[in-house]
């Protein structure tokens, strides 16, 4: 099955700092969804990228999917963004078996 | 007005005991999905129905067993619970056909078998 890959595992960031998250993968893919999990569990859904850009107030993401590649901006970022960031795809025949990545995990200090 | 709701957040019970978990969305979708998140935080796809049939049945012990009563409500019934079952739950939702198929999960289940 299809290998979805994210970078950094693990990343500090003093409050107003900028950072970029990325997420490769191993296949075409037909879907590609970004997601935080705050610090309480809750899966929030950050964007619905299969190809191109968004952007959603201090949020970016683009999409490269011929280079099978996906970023995830964050600017001046805030200690409420702390959390596991996922990056999770469909692939093949299939539109909605999400195979996720194993996150990237942001701690913003005040 | 939550949109993908379950019962209970939390669920502490003895091995071998038998319970459930429930999920209900109401956003309208089509299919329902559970994931499971071991303690690594590692997210994976179980079961998935689309309009009360089962479509994705992933390598899953068969004491899990689902059940769609309809296409708003999907819950998991788990048999002689394990240690190794302990874990979050989490049910998700989205539209197979007619729209984007961008998932929308649950606050999730915290299942701890002691």
């Amino acid at each position: 099955g299809i290998q979805v890959e994210q970078s950094p595992p693990d990343l500090i960031l003093q409050e107003g700092a900028n950072s970029t998250l990325r997420c490769n993968f191993s296949d075409s893919v037909n879907n590609l969804q970004w997601f935080h999990q705050n610090p309480w569990g809750q899966l929030i859904n950050l964007f619905y990228i299969p190809s191109g850009t968004k952007q959603n107030g201090r949020l970016s993401a683009t999409t490269v999917a011929t280079e099978r590649y996906s970023l995830l901006y964050i600017s001046s970022s805030q200690t409420t963004d702390s959390g596991v960031y996922f990056c999770a795809v469909t692939s093949g025949g299939s539109n909605y078996k999400l195979t996720f990545g194993k996150g990237t995990l942001l701690t913003v200090n005040p | 007005d939550t949109a993908v709701s379950q019962t209970p957040k939390y669920l502490v019970t003895q091995m071998g005991n038998d319970k459930s978990i429930k999920c209900e969305q109401n956003l309208g979708h089509d299919t329902m999905y559970w994931y499971k998140q071991d303690s690594k935080k590692f997210l994976k796809i179980m079961f998935s129905y689309n309009n009360k049939e089962l479509i994705i049945n992933e390598t899953v012990p068969n004491r899990f067993s689902p059940k769609s009563p309809d296409k708003a409500h999907l819950n998991l019934h788990i048999n002689s619970l394990e240690l190794g079952d302990s874990a979050v739950y989490f049910c998700a939702s989205s539209y197979r056909t007619g729209g984007t198929y961008e998932q929308y999960f649950g606050p999730g289940t915290r299942l701890t078998v002691t």
